[in-house]
């Protein structure tokens, strides 16, 4: 298994430009997050799903949309980006039963110039 | 609502130093507590657990945390740190079967001198 993937690793984006992470697990996960890293702040929840169809939002939302269509993927896109979301951002996943132990993708490391 | 505090931001130890990092949140009902560990340039990887039964916990590369319920603490130790051990650790809560997220403290930052 590959677990969670994410692309792409590295972004610059211009700003009011928009673009899609894309997010992808092989797990059979029900429950998927996004989650944006900002040095000294710890993780902060953007949206989350707990299966298809369904999603929600977490602490900051705002700037942010998600689809989640199928189980595997968890696509997150930026309208109109701006310097404020320059940021590491990471998916994650996991399942019922488990907790909410969550297993964690690479990152996205997008800079907004 | 809940939150995660990790008092210490930055921690700078010799290698063989003993380790005690520490977590308290303030949810008042059943938890799950995780330590989560970040090697430099790398994603988020799960050091250990507490669900239930015994507070005191294993995770790999010899850490270590004890679930003390009354002080609202999950405490990372290690007794002996390696340059290695050189990374980002994040505390995190989740408020039992009521929810579906879990909630990050701010993060560690621990340097091991050589």
């Amino acid at each position: 298994n590959a677990g969670v993937t994410q692309t792409p690793k590295f972004r610059i984006l211009k700003i009011g430009q928009s673009m899609t992470l894309q997010c992808t697990q092989d797990m059979n996960h029900n429950y998927m997050y996004w989650y944006r890293q900002d040095p000294g702040m710890g993780l902060k929840l953007i949206y989350y799903s707990v299966g298809a169809g369904i999603t929600d939002k977490g602490e900051v939302p705002n700037g942010y949309n998600v689809s989640r269509s199928t189980t595997e993927d968890f696509p997150l896109r930026l309208e109109l980006a701006a310097p404020s979301q320059t940021s590491v951002y990471f998916c994650a996943s996991s399942y019922l039963g488990s907790h909410n132990e969550q297993f964690f993708g690479p990152g996205t490391r997008l800079t907004v110039l | 609502a809940q939150s995660v505090s990790q008092h210490n931001h930055h921690v700078i130890l010799s290698e063989a130093a003993s380790l005690e990092l520490g977590c308290n949140y303030s949810y008042g009902g059943t938890v799950n507590l995780f330590w989560y560990v970040q090697y430099p340039g790398q994603h988020l990887q799960l050091l250990l657990k507490y669900f239930s039964g015994d507070p005191l916990v294993k995770g790999i590369k010899g850490f270590e945390a004890e679930f003390i319920k009354s002080k609202f603490s999950f405490n990372l130790r290690k007794p002996s740190v390696q340059w290695s051990d050189t990374a980002e650790y994040f505390c995190a809560v989740n408020a039992g079967r009521r929810d579906d997220k879990i909630i990050f403290g701010k993060g560690t930052r621990l340097h091991i001198l050589p």
